[in-house]
């Protein structure tokens, strides 16, 4: 089955302890991005990589990081979480980046830092 | 700066024809998509619109004016189901997808 995966699906953390949330896409995807979800603010696009070792920053990267070293993985890194990242977050990935191309979004992750 | 408007909240009644609007205001432009958004679930593709004029699928149409920037989502013979919140978006050369802030739709039996 076609599908964007992300990992964990729930997590509580602390402040300051550094997290990565997982995201993988079986569908040979060079198009992979990361978005937030806050209430009223809609989704916001944190980074985005158009290929492996191609990454860029969104609308709102500070305090992320990122990496594609691998087609299928994107994974998102917190490395030191603050409480303004509570968030529900989003992976997603498009065959091709233009116009055009349907985003297939992962199930999310809801994040909370105390 | 960026920006795109759609309203926040849309209710109607089952069998009903709703019109979601976005008006955008983007520094590059390849297009509008819409995305559906059920309660707690991952936003799903509906439809895009890269030319001006009217795509339809099913009980769904989109239409983009490029030069009004604006567009639209109808949604015909409403029902429970469709109760979400929906998402135009703008996708810019360069970056990925601009997303308005969505509307909630209601639907009532």
């Amino acid at each position: 089955e076609a599908q964007v995966t992300q990992n964990p699906r729930y997590l509580i953390t602390v402040t300051g302890k550094k997290l990565t949330v997982t995201c993988s896409q079986n569908m040979n995807h060079e198009y992979m991005s990361w978005y937030r979800q806050d209430p009223g603010l809609g989704l916001r696009q944190i980074y985005y990589s158009m290929n492996v070792e191609v990454t860029d920053k969104g609308d709102v990267p500070e305090g992320y990081k990122v990496s594609r070293k691998e087609k299928r993985n994107f994974p998102l890194i917190l490395e030191s979480p603050s409480p303004n990242q509570t968030s529900l977050y989003f992976c997603a990935s498009s065959s091709r980046q233009g116009a055009g191309n349907e985003q297939f979004f992962g199930p999310g992750t809801r994040l909370t830092v105390l | 700066g960026q920006s795109l408007e759609q309203p926040s909240e849309v209710t109607a009644v089952e069998g009903a024809i709703v019109q979601i609007n976005c008006t955008y205001q983007t520094s590059g432009f390849y297009g509008l998509s819409w995305y559906q958004q059920h309660d707690g679930g991952a936003p799903t593709f509906l439809s895009y619109n890269g030319l001006d004029g009217l795509e339809e699928t099913g009980r769904f149409s989109s239409f983009l004016s490029r030069s009004d920037s604006y567009g639209y989502l109808l949604l015909q013979e409403l029902q429970m189901k469709d109760s979400a919140s929906y998402f135009c978006a703008v996708r810019q050369a360069g970056t990925a997808l601009i997303f308005g802030k969505g509307t909630t739709l209601s639907v009532s039996s």
